[in-house]
């Protein structure tokens, strides 16, 4: 079964750090480009950023509220996905969401979601 | 950035219905957009790719159609396991926008 399954979300003071971790499964993770989107409590959807696969240099990109403040990472070896978070804000409160692009490049959407999982920034 | 303009932002109607969904983008994205029904407490699901591409699995009563800037999402007859919300996606350029949803209440 093809499977997202995030972990590391958490409560965490403004000003502070988080490391978010996706584990994969069910699937060739080296080949696909990976991407993190978050959520908002009752609001829309918000593109974080992509990690590109060894191919492309494992190249990144990122929405600019969060260039400088977040890094994509992945580890090809465990089928990891990485957002390390820092200086966070209360606007960083939000659901991310770990999401497959597809490997044929037929399209750039996401095709496969995790779960999600819960970061809140409050003192 | 490329803005993705959803209407309507709420939309009623009836098991049964045909309904449709427009999605807008500020500038031309050719056929570069998904779209996404969301139920709440889930992840999204990938309903339709490239514009007019029906996902794997995904029903029938689902398609999609547009190009350029104007993109419509169209359920031919409403299920009970359709009320959710609905997003558009753009992947012609960075950065990856979302259109602000549409909720489909009974």
């Amino acid at each position: 079964e093809v499977q997202l399954v995030e972990s590391g979300g958490g409560l965490v003071q403004p000003g502070g750090s988080l490391r978010l971790s996706c584990a994969a499964s069910g699937f060739s993770f080296s080949d696909h480009y990976m991407d993190w989107v978050r959520q908002a409590p009752g609001k829309g959807l918000e593109w974080v950023g992509r990690i590109r696969k060894k191919s492309n240099s494992y190249t990144t990109e990122y929405a600019a509220s969060v260039k400088g403040r977040f890094t994509i990472s992945r580890d090809d070896s465990k089928n990891s996905l990485y957002l390390q978070m820092n200086s966070l804000g209360t606007e960083d409160t939000a659901v991310y969401y770990c999401t497959r692009i597809p490997a044929t490049g037929t399209h750039y959407g996401m095709d496969v979601w995790g779960q999600g999982t819960t970061v809140t920034v409050s003192s | 950035d490329i803005q993705m303009t959803q209407s309507p932002s709420t939309l009623s109607a009836s098991v049964g219905d045909g309904v449709t969904i427009t999605c807008r983008a500020s500038q031309s994205i050719t056929s570069s957009l998904v779209w996404y029904q969301q139920k709440p407490g889930n992840a999204p699901k990938l309903l339709i790719y490239k514009a007019s591409s029906l996902e794997s699995g995904v029903p029938s009563r689902f398609s999609g159609s547009g190009s350029g800037t104007e993109f419509t999402l169209t359920i031919s007859s409403l299920q009970p396991d359709d009320f959710a919300t609905y997003y558009c996606q753009q992947y012609n350029s960075y950065p990856v926008t979302f259109g602000q949803g549409t909720r489909l209440e009974i």
